[in-house]
């Protein structure tokens, strides 16, 4: 089956616009977690969610950075008002679940990068 | 505040020896320990979980977790040049990361 996807692939905008970043997860995956990673660094959490309900939000880095996902499927990461630091590649990532061990495997769709001018 | 660490490397190991791969966590309480392999400019990829004490073996791969002291390894048995990637380890449902260890394993 397909794997976790992501659009867009690339994006550049320009300081002070709004963007959304677009997760959609393997299917039937109750989890679904949002990255953000820099360069020669490992993911940094941002956000998470079990089906729709948003079970932690301690990562998002302020609030211009917003995260949903209303049907418990596919998810959206918005970032209102960018600014040159918000630049970074952007990773989701879904699993069966969150808290049984052994279907807490994490799968890594392929990112966004982001770049603020 | 909870964190992984690890040596950022690069920890350069010869075509056919051991990779022994070190990581920390401070979080005692932790349950589950996980290591990914990330190949430059691509997502991370799990290689192995571990969640008790002890050694997991999955083929040319080795998971060693000691709880009390608080460290998780990855030795890698037979290293291979396409072994070179960086190395992360992630904690407790994979929502705290090391930064990773880069490998480079030399033909």
């Amino acid at each position: 089956g397909a794997g976790v996807s992501q659009s867009p692939r690339y994006k550049v905008t320009k300081r002070g616009q709004d963007v959304a970043l677009r997760c959609d997860p393997i299917s039937g995956h109750v989890s679904l977690y949002w990255y953000r990673q820099a360069l020669g660094q490992g993911p940094e959490f941002l956000t998470y969610f079990n089906y729709e309900a948003q079970q932690d939000k301690s990562g998002l880095p302020n609030d211009r950075f917003s995260a949903e996902r209303p049907e418990g499927s596919i998810s959206t990461l918005t970032i209102q008002r960018t600014e040159q630091r918000d630049s970074a590649m952007y990773r989701c990532a879904s699993s069966l679940e969150t808290e049984s061990l052994g279907s807490n495997t994490q799968y890594f769709g392929p990112g966004t990068r982001l770049t603020v001018l | 505040q909870k964190e992984v660490e690890q040596n950022s490397g690069p920890l350069s190991v010869p075509e056919g020896a051991i990779a022994s791969l070190n990581c920390t966590y401070s979080d005692r309480g932790s349950q589950s320990f996980f290591w990914y392999r990330q190949y430059s400019g691509k997502s991370p990829e799990l290689i192995m979980s571990i969640y008790s004490n002890g050694d997991k073996e999955d083929g040319r791969f080795t998971a060693q977790l000691n709880k009390a002291s608080q460290y998780v390894s990855l030795l890698i048995r037979d290293s291979q040049p396409s072994d070179s990637a960086t190395y992360l380890c992630a904690v407790n449902y994979q929502l705290i990361w090391g930064a990773g260890t880069k490998l480079i394993i030399k033909p």
